[in-house]
C-alpha cells in the first residue's frame, strides 16, 4: 500500500540555522509530491509540490524540497530558520491511480530556539 | 485564499447524539474532501467528493456519511457520535482536474464527551 513516513516527530532547531525536514514515500511510480504547513490552531498552507521536471522545486516562505527518486524522497529543507517557522509540517503524496486524493505523512513539529 | 468555510468552527457534543459539519465554498470547484486530524496520524481522509452527488469513501469513513446536493456544500454526518470521534476536522477542495493540489478550510474541532 502506498505510505508516506516522516522520521522526525520532533525538531528543534535554533533561529537562524538551517533546516531539514525528512520524507519518505513508498509508492510504485513517481508521485505528485507535496509539502504543506500548519500552525497552530490553522488550517494547511501549500509550501510547495513537485510534479516532474527540475528536481529541485522552490516554495512560499524561502522553503525549497528536493525529490530524489533512487531514494523515494522529498525532503524540504531552508537555509535560515526564523521564529515565525515554528509549526507542523506535513509531506503528502497524489495517487495517480483512481481518485483524485492525497495521503499524509504523520507530521513533524518544529521548534524555534532564540 | 480559496474561499472555504466550515461550520461550526467548536462543537461540544454527547456521545450518541447526531452532528452534521458543513463546508463552504464560494469557487465552485469539482473535487471537496473531508479530512480528520489526530495526534500522531496526521491528517486521514474520510470521504471524499468528486462532482454533485459523487462521493466515495476514504480510509477512516465508519461512522461517516456525506452529502453533495449542490457544488459549493459538502456536509459530514456523524449519525451517532462517539468519543473516538473527537478530532479535528478540515475540509479541503481540489481545484484543478489533475493537479492533487489541495486548499484547506480552518477547521472545526468537535469535542464529543
Amino acid at each position: 500500500a502506498q505510505s508516506v513516513t516522516q522520521p522526525d516527530i520532533h525538531i528543534t532547531v535554533s533561529e537562524g540555522a538551517s533546516l531539514e525536514l525528512r520524507c519518505n514515500y513508498s509508492y510504485g511510480a513517481t508521485p505528485y509530491l507535496f509539502w504543506y504547513v500548519q500552525s497552530p490552531g490553522q488550517g494547511l498552507q501549500l509550501l510547495l509540490k513537485y510534479f516532474s521536471g527540475d528536481t529541485l522545486v522552490q516554495g512560499i516562505k524561502g522553503f525549497e524540497a528536493e525529490f530524489k527518486r533512487s531514494q523515494s524522497s522529498f525532503n524540504l529543507r531552508k537555509p535560515s530558520v526564523h521564529w515565525s517557522d515554528a509549526a507542523e509540517y506535513f509531506c503528502a503524496v497524489g495517487l495517480l491511480q483512481g481518485a483524485q486524493k492525497l495521503v499524509f505523512g504523520q507530521g513533524t513539529r518544529l521548534t524555534i530556539n532564540p | 485564499d480559496a474561499g472555504i468555510t466550515q461550520s461550526p468552527r467548536h462543537k461540544v457534543t454527547e456521545t450518541g447524539t447526531p452532528v452534521t459539519l458543513r463546508c463552504h465554498q464560494t469557487e465552485n470547484h469539482r473535487y471537496m474532501y473531508w479530512y480528520r486530524q489526530d495526534p500522531g496520524h496526521g491528517l486521514r481522509l474520510i470521504h471524499y467528493s468528486y462532482g454533485v452527488k459523487d462521493t466515495d469513501k476514504g480510509e477512516v469513513s465508519d461512522g461517516y456519511s456525506v452529502s453533495r446536493s449542490k457544488t459549493e456544500d459538502f456536509l459530514l454526518t456523524l449519525e451517532s457520535a462517539t468519543s473516538s470521534q473527537t478530532s479535528v476536522y478540515f475540509c479541503a477542495i481540489g481545484r484543478t482536474s489533475g493537479s492533487y493540489e489541495q486548499y484547506f478550510g480552518p477547521g472545526t474541532r468537535l469535542t464529543v464527551t
